[in-house]
């Protein structure tokens, strides 16, 4: 069965401090893991976006990390600031036939930046 | 310029009732989803549809009907709504054209609570 499963399920920390979320995996067969976050009342977008042969990804304060033999993937996120207060989910892909792919969602990690 | 809409954003109404929950994208993609997130946060698909034809249908209820006039626009609907139907909806949508990525992009989501 697929699953995706994230570590913390919520972290508070302090503006200005850096964080990492993890999330491990077992989804067949693999294609790719993205982190998205989610803002209260809204739909999820995307951060990155890595596929099997990519060890990390940076998109601004936000490094994604992805060991595919252990599988397992982490987030971090440098120099937090208050508008980084969401929900943070980890997404493993599986790459069907004329259906696009077919996500598994982990639960996310909610993070509180206090300032 | 929303690239994945829905109607209503917001959607309260009595047990047993009929609603529908419309989506359109305007993205030229050729595949849409329908996602359910309920209160712990997880989202799970629903149905997957790919150029108007059902491509995933996730163990749901009979009681939702997804219909697809065309493929810029997949509606929901739910037929004798129960308590449990509340939760938020998500509407995404992706190109199943050859890549690694296949990136879906969501809609904002429509609060649905049954009373």
């Amino acid at each position: 069965k697929n699953q995706v499963e994230q570590s913390p399920q919520s972290l508070i920390i302090l503006e200005g401090k850096n964080c990492t979320l993890q999330c491990n995996y077992t989804v067949s067969p693999f294609s790719n893991l993205r982190w998205y976050k989610q803002d209260t009342g809204r739909g999820p977008v995307s951060l990155t976006i890595m596929t099997f042969s990519e060890n990390t990804k940076s998109n601004g304060r936000y490094t994604a990390t992805l060991d595919a033999d252990t599988k397992q993937s982490s987030l971090h996120i440098t120099a937090s600031q208050l508008s980084d207060s969401a929900s943070y989910i980890c997404v493993v892909s599986a790459e069907l036939r004329n259906a696009g792919n077919m996500l598994t969602f982990g639960g996310g990690t909610r993070l509180m930046v206090k300032p | 310029d929303t690239a994945v809409s829905q109607t209503p954003k917001y959607l309260v109404t009595q047990m047993g009732n009929d609603k529908s929950i419309k989506c359109e994208q305007n993205l030229g993609h050729d595949t849409m989803y329908w996602y359910k997130q309920d209160s712990k946060k997880f989202l799970k698909i629903m149905f997957s549809y790919n150029n108007k034809e059902l491509i995933i249908n996730e163990t749901v209820p009979n009681r939702f009907s997804p219909k697809s006039p065309d493929k810029a626009h997949l509606n929901l609907h739910i037929n004798s709504l129960e308590l449990g139907d509340s939760a938020v909806y998500f509407c995404a949508s992706t190109s199943s054209e050859s890549s690694s990525y296949n990136e879906q992009f969501f809609g904002p989501g429509t609060r649905l609570t049954v009373l």
